[in-house]
């Protein structure tokens, strides 16, 4: 069945490393959305694109992050350099916009851990 | 930008009870989820509810976008609805609120 699949599902790296997260949306989705959930913050928002254009990133810490679509099929995220306060469960969600609706399917997550 | 209540923050019930769990919004809305976060961590859709109400087996949703809230009904709880639950209102970007934890007690 449809869903979205996230890559790694865990990683743990050093700080000052570069990591790398990847999407694949559903199929057929024109909308891609990154987030990130703490502790602290809970969920939030990061970036989202619609038909591959990046519409907004203003969640998302500019020096270190950078979100792109490759292609309809790949979303990324990098951290680089990556510090131990990125250490989050970073979760992409997919919808299909139909005018102002969008219903959101989440991934599993990719668990990252910044020693 | 938009608000996000929910309420009770944390709700412990013996298996079969039944609870409502409410969620308020400071603006008006195009969109609004409701999302399970089980132990796992995995968040999963229960309800695209705007507006109106949804029934989907033992949970129903219902939201009054007029009066900027919505409410998720669990009937005999079990324990596999543990978890947090997640409202999420918004327009092209959802806000997700703290949550309301549950725990189904055997």
């Amino acid at each position: 069945d449809a869903r979205v699949t996230q890559t790694p599902r865990h990683k743990v790296t050093e700080m000052g490393q570069e990591v790398t997260m990847r999407c694949q949306p559903i199929l057929g989705h024109n909308t891609v959305f990154w987030y990130r959930q703490t502790m602290m913050q809970g969920l939030e928002l990061l970036a989202y694109f619609r038909n591959r254009a990046p519409l907004d990133d203003s969640g998302m810490p500019k020096d270190r992050f950078s979100a792109e679509m490759p292609d309809a099929t790949l979303a990324t995220l990098k951290i680089q350099p990556s510090e131990p306060r990125d250490s989050a469960v970073y979760f992409c969600a997919s919808g299909l916009a139909a005018s102002t609706r969008v219903e959101q399917f989440f991934g599993p997550g990719t668990r990252l851990t910044v020693l | 930008g938009i608000q996000v209540e929910q309420s009770p923050p944390d709700l412990i019930l013996q298996e079969g009870a039944n609870s409502t769990l409410r969620c308020n919004f400071s603006d008006s809305v195009n969109n609004l989820q409701w999302f399970h976060q089980n132990p796992w961590g995995q968040l999963i859709n229960l309800f695209y509810i705007p507006s109106g109400t949804k029934q989907n087996g033992r949970l129903s949703a219902t939201t009054v976008a007029t009066e900027r809230y919505s409410l998720l009904y669990i009937s005999s709880s079990q324990t596999t609805d543990s978890g947090v639950y997640f409202c999420a209102p918004g327009g092209d970007k959802i806000i997700f609120g703290k949550g309301t934890r549950l725990h189904i007690l055997p």
